[in-house]
């Protein structure tokens, strides 16, 4: 079974621009969450994605945006990007979610992509 | 919301030692305690998790222990080796299901 996938790998861009990240779940998970990992820092909680609606976002601006769809791949968007947008941005995909039942999930993460913003 | 902190930041062991690494929980719902290990370049993988259902669970060299009524719980890694070497995270689930993260623990094991 395949695991978390997330794309491109890599980034660089510019203070100002946009990017698009791409994240694909594991087959069957409806839950796709978004996390950011600067340098030396722990994971902060961006963006939580189920059954297509946005669920919880965490403390970001609201230039950082995304969207879940039917098949249950995702994209966070990141408009005018800031030297201290700079980060491993992970994706990561549960089971949870209304049809799952759950109050717990557990997590499988993506690899990430790296955005470096000069 | 939960608030989750996780102690030390820092970890140096001999191997062959014993790590342990504390965190504490603020939302005394939360029912769910995953720990992750993130080695370096990699993404995060769950290691172990425990349900507050129960005050403890083993896998081979490693433990957790929860004691809900002091909102705390654990990470026991016995007998390090060095491939343990990595950074750990513990979670705590706030209502609704988001996970929120400790800072992180950067475990080095020293042959």
């Amino acid at each position: 079974e395949a695991g978390v996938t997330q794309s491109p790998t890599h980034l660089i861009k510019t203070r100002g621009q946009q990017v698009t990240l791409r994240c694909s779940p594991i087959s069957g998970h409806t839950s796709v969450y978004w996390y950011q990992q600067a340098l030396g820092l722990g994971l902060q909680f961006l963006l939580w994605y189920d059954e297509g609606e946005e669920r919880n976002r965490g403390n970001f601006p609201p230039r950082f945006s995304g969207r879940q769809f039917p098949n249950y791949s995702s994209e966070l968007n990141v408009n005018a990007l800031e030297l201290e947008d700079s980060a491993l941005y992970l994706c990561a995909s549960s089971l949870w979610g209304v049809t799952a039942g759950r109050d717990y999930n557990e997590q499988f993460f993506g690899p990430g992509t790296r955005l470096t913003v000069l | 919301g939960e608030n989750v902190e996780q102690h030390p930041s820092t970890l140096s062991v001999q191997e062959g030692d014993s790590a342990v690494i504390k965190c504490t929980y603020s939302d005394s719902a939360s029912n769910y305690f995953p720990w992750y290990k993130q080695e370096l370049g990699k993404r995060p993988q769950l290691i172990i998790d425990i349900r507050s259902n129960v005050g403890e669970k083993k896998d081979q060299r490693i433990a957790v222990t929860l004691n809900k009524t002091a909102k705390h719980f654990s990470l026991h890694i016995t007998e390090t080796q060095p491939e343990d070497s990595a950074v750990y995270f513990c979670a705590g689930v706030e209502r609704g299901g988001k996970l929120i993260f400790g800072q992180g623990t950067e475990l080095s094991v020293k042959p």
